[in-house]
């Protein structure tokens, strides 16, 4: 099956840095989902990248994948309180994704200092 | 619209009884997943659901059923609680394959 590794598991920056959570699985990824999660509550979608150096920003996130490396990477930049949580990164398990098998990784918990 | 909406939002069981876990989204999605969320463990899938009348089951579906006989509706059925299931049950839905799925904001079940 496959498996997604996320690093690091928490991170504690100060308001106004930047920061990169990378996202790495141990087989080739197909369609890369980006999630983020407030303590307590449900999963909000960010993005989704599909092809192999494609990048994607949403305000001042923006998330790569690299296929090759078979790794995607989220970078916020100058960050603030409001995005603190945990980010989770998921991915179709198969090419075509018959089985909706989609697998996420352990998650990064990233707190932000005022 | 409602988006997914899932009830309860918190249940206490006790250990060898029976409950289902509703969720329903008005976005005319055809998958459907519930996943469960441990510390430490991270998101696992336990049923899903590619349309009406087909499912499968995933990363962890002992002790649990589920049935589609609705494009909206997909009830995870808990068929005899264990302290084991103590957990936060997420059922999420996405148009086809290639869509970012929509997470319901979650049920937090414990079982004594």
């Amino acid at each position: 099956s496959q498996e997604l590794e996320q690093s690091p598991q928490s991170l504690i920056v100060q308001e106004g840095k930047n920061l990169t959570i990378n996202c790495t699985s141990s087989k080739t990824l197909y369609g890369l989902y980006w999630y983020k999660q407030k303590y307590g509550e449900g999963l909000i979608f960010l993005m989704m990248l599909q092809k192999g150096g494609e990048e994607k920003s949403h305000e001042k996130i923006t998330a790569k994948l690299d296929e090759k490396k078979q790794q995607s990477s989220l970078h916020i930049t100058a960050s603030q309180p409001s995005h603190a949580g945990i980010y989770l990164c998921g991915a179709d398990a198969t090419s075509n994704n018959a089985g909706n098998m989609l697998t996420f990784g352990g998650g990064t918990r990233l707190m932000v200092k005022p | 619209n409602a988006g997914v909406t899932q009830t309860p939002k918190f249940q206490v069981l006790k250990t060898g009884q029976s409950m289902t876990l509703q969720c329903a989204q008005d976005m005319n999605h055809e998958y459907m997943s519930w996943y469960r969320q441990d510390p430490g463990m991270g998101l696992r899938l336990i049923h899903y659901s590619v349309g009406a009348g087909i499912t499968d089951q995933g990363e962890v579906p002992n002790g649990y059923n589920v049935s589609r006989s609705t494009t909206e509706d997909f009830p995870l059925r808990l068929l005899s609680a264990a302290p084991s299931q103590t957990s936060v049950y997420f059922c999420a839905s996405r148009r086809t394959v290639n869509y970012g799925y929509t997470f319901g904001s979650g049920t937090r079940l414990t079982v004594v």
